[in-house]
């Protein structure tokens, strides 16, 4: 069965600061993965995705996340924070044929001024 | 382009009410629908999906259910609500799964 782990349930960092959110996933075949964001009181929003085309993906609001097999990882990262990144964040993974994505249980990211 | 409603936005249901929650989805056919609960602090539970009309799998025994009447809608419903039903509820759609997930904005219940 699959699963994904999400390292921190809380990160804070300085604005202008990197951000990194650590996502780990367990899966028997090549995964699909998906990074979501979530503002107060708001649906989530699809950030990237991985789906088995280029290791290192690209999302909106400057957000990227590489692929690694070995490592079984989908780390995010964004180069400098900004107080408008403040939210929190889920990794999803789904592999083919399954109907579903499982979910990690979410970061919430703090950006310090 | 594809859309997906869903209302309301906000609702505050006395314990023992019945809660109807309606989703919607516009520009596509034959989606999967989804139901998830977030409670305070906590993360994604998902309560229900549906890959059809009429087909409904849940996933966590509770007094909530579910119903798919027509291709594009689907609906929560409880006939008699807990304090423990309180949480944010989401719906989403999909084509396939690998293209991931489309979210509603969410309704905020409140069981008091």
């Amino acid at each position: 069965a699959q699963s994904v782990t999400q390292l921190g349930s809380h990160v804070s960092v300085s604005e202008g600061a990197l951000v990194l959110l650590r996502c780990n996933y367990s899966s028997s075949v090549p995964p699909y993965l998906f990074w979501y964001v979530q503002y107060p009181n708001q649906g989530l929003q699809l950030l990237l995705k991985y789906t088995s085309a280029a290791t290192l993906v690209k999302g909106i609001n400057g957000f990227e996340a590489e692929f690694k097999k070995s490592e079984t990882s989908f780390h995010l990262t964004k180069p400098s924070a900004h107080m408008s990144d403040a939210a929190e964040y889920f990794c999803a993974v789904s592999d083919y044929g399954n109907e579903k994505l499982t979910f990690g249980t979410g970061t919430r990211l703090t950006i310090i001024p | 382009s594809q859309t997906i409603h869903q209302w309301p936005a906000t609702l505050v249901q006395p314990v023992g009410s019945p809660l109807s929650l309606e989703c919607t989805v516009e520009g596509t056919s034959n989606p999967n629908l989804y139901w998830y609960r977030q409670a305070a602090g906590r993360g994604l539970q998902l309560l229900f999906y549906s890959v059809g009309i009429g087909q409904i799998s849940s996933e966590v025994p509770q007094n909530l259910s579910a119903s798919r009447p027509q291709d594009r809608q689907f609906i929560l419903s409880s006939k008699k609500l807990l304090l423990s039903d309180s949480g944010f509820y989401l719906c989403a759609w999909s084509v396939e799964p690998r293209y991931g997930y489309t979210f509603g904005s969410g309704t905020r219940l409140t069981v008091v």
